[in-house]
């Protein structure tokens, strides 16, 4: 079975600095998905970024970039000029590829706390 | 609005009862999602169906149970309900099957169970 770690319980950055959140994940596939989503206070869950297993550049969206290295099966989103909006639960997910049963698996998250 | 609704958004009940969670999917999404978000277990995937058929099952208790309708909307029962069933629960929706598809989260329905 896959897993997702995520060994930053919390984090916390300066505004406008930048910061960097872990993930782990364990598969023995190699056709799969990775995301970060984005956990407000709200409680809704937002689609941060997406990387495809089998493409070797790290996506980026903006501010938000990824450092996927699939050999050491580790997958950090690293946020840059931070805001006071970015504070949330950050939670990486995993999912495999064309197959069924290819729900998402989460790992534990990571609480961001932003300082003004 | 992510397009995908749920309702109720909050649910408060007492222990042995059953409640339904109603899920209606982004417009054309064919693959619905069911998670339990609780303090001490995280975010679990509880089942999975695609155009009304079962695909995947995860931790989902044998008190609770889901289906999908011909229409997609889908609906999560959950019976004999016990205290460590409160929690956030997030229903998802694709457009299909494959791992490409982004899964896209309703707001979901915090159940309370006194």
């Amino acid at each position: 079975a896959q897993t997702v770690t995520q060994s930053q319980p919390e984090m916390s950055v300066q505004e406008a600095e930048t910061v960097t959140l872990s993930c782990t994940y364990d598969t023995s596939e190699s056709d799969y998905y990775l995301f970060w989503y984005k956990q407000p206070p709200s409680r809704q869950m937002i689609l941060v970024i997406r990387q495809e297993a089998y493409k070797q550049q790290n996506a980026t969206e903006n501010r938000f970039s990824v450092n996927f290295q699939k050999a050491a099966k580790s997958f950090s989103l690293k946020i840059s000029d931070s805001q006071l909006g970015d504070a949330a639960m950050y939670f990486c997910a995993y999912r495999r590829g064309n197959s069924a049963g290819n729900m998402l698996t989460f790992g534990g998250g990571t609480r961001l706390m932003v300082k003004p | 609005d992510s397009g995908v609704t749920q309702t109720p958004k909050h649910l408060i009940t007492a222990t042995g009862q059953r409640v339904t969670l109603r899920c209606s999917p982004r417009s054309g999404d064919l693959s619905v999602y069911w998670y339990q978000q609780s303090l001490d277990q995280g975010l679990q995937f509880l089942i999975q169906y695609y155009n009304g058929e079962e695909r995947a099952k995860g931790n989902i208790l044998e008190r609770f149970s889901a289906q999908q309708f011909p229409d997609l909307h889908s609906e999560l029962n959950l019976s004999s309900l016990e205290l460590g069933d409160s929690a956030l629960y997030f229903c998802a929706s694709s457009a299909g099957g494959s791992g490409a598809n982004v899964l896209t989260f309703g707001a979901g329905s915090r159940l309370t169970v006194l």
